[in-house]
């Protein structure tokens, strides 16, 4: 599974716009990018994945460069209520499927 | 419709006690997944379960602890003689599928503290 590294934490101020980065290095060919947030006294819960290129949902964006060796997660417009941790995880294409999590990216978002 | 459950939302138990934590899946997803999230750290994996039978428990510590999903729904997560270093938050992920394209669904939870 690919080893991920991503910033401790980050501030941004209400109504910008949030990127996060993740390098993994040694992703291999079949693992994808996956992104989950966590709130306090909560469980983890999903955001996006991807592959390669870009990625958009309802939520986030992804992007992910030809070489895949980083990602950036873009958090549009954000609110006080992103202000949670998020996770970069490499999720293999085979296995178990198990999480592996890092310590994550604690986002505070100041009003 | 319902989200993953699970029970006791918190447990206080003493050094050397057994404990038992429950997980309710969401309806008919097939994997299930434990894991323990220690404060300031991400979730760890600790075991894995495909209908009823633990597919992968390589993440489980060590033999004090152990899980069981005997009907393939609901699993329940043992702890014998438990130490202070097992003080944590276990947390439970059902889904419906195993692979990239199925995405987990986490509970909210049991913290444990072991005094």
């Amino acid at each position: 599974l690919a080893k991920t590294t991503q910033p401790i934490s980050m501030d941004s101020y209400e109504g910008q716009e949030v990127n996060i980065t993740c390098s993994h290095n040694n992703i291999a060919t079949n693992d994808y990018i996956t992104w989950y947030q966590q709130f306090p006294s909560q469980g983890p819960r999903f955001i996006i994945q991807g592959y390669k290129t870009k990625v958009t949902n309802e939520v986030a964006s992804l992007f992910i460069p030809a070489d895949r060796k980083s990602s950036t997660l873009s958090l549009p417009r954000v609110s006080l209520s992103d202000t949670a941790v998020y996770y970069c995880l490499g999720l293999s294409g085979a296995g178990s499927y198990q999480l592996t999590f890092g310590k994550g990216t604690k986002l505070s978002v100041i009003p | 419709g319902a989200g993953v459950s699970q029970t006791p939302s918190n447990k206080v138990t003493e050094k050397g006690k057994y404990v038992e934590l429950r997980c309710d899946p969401i309806s008919g997803h097939t994997a299930l997944y434990w894991y323990r999230q220690s404060l300031g750290q991400g979730p760890e994996f600790l075991i894995y379960f495909q209908g009823t039978g633990a597919a992968d428990d390589s993440g489980l510590p060590n033999d004090r602890f152990f899980a069981v999903r005997p009907e393939g729904s609901v699993s329940t997560l043992k702890i014998q003689r438990t130490e202070r270093g097992d003080s944590a938050v276990y947390l439970c992920a059902s889904s419906d599928g195993t692979g990239p394209a199925y995405r987990q669904f986490f509970g909210p939870g049991t913290r444990l503290t072991v005094l």
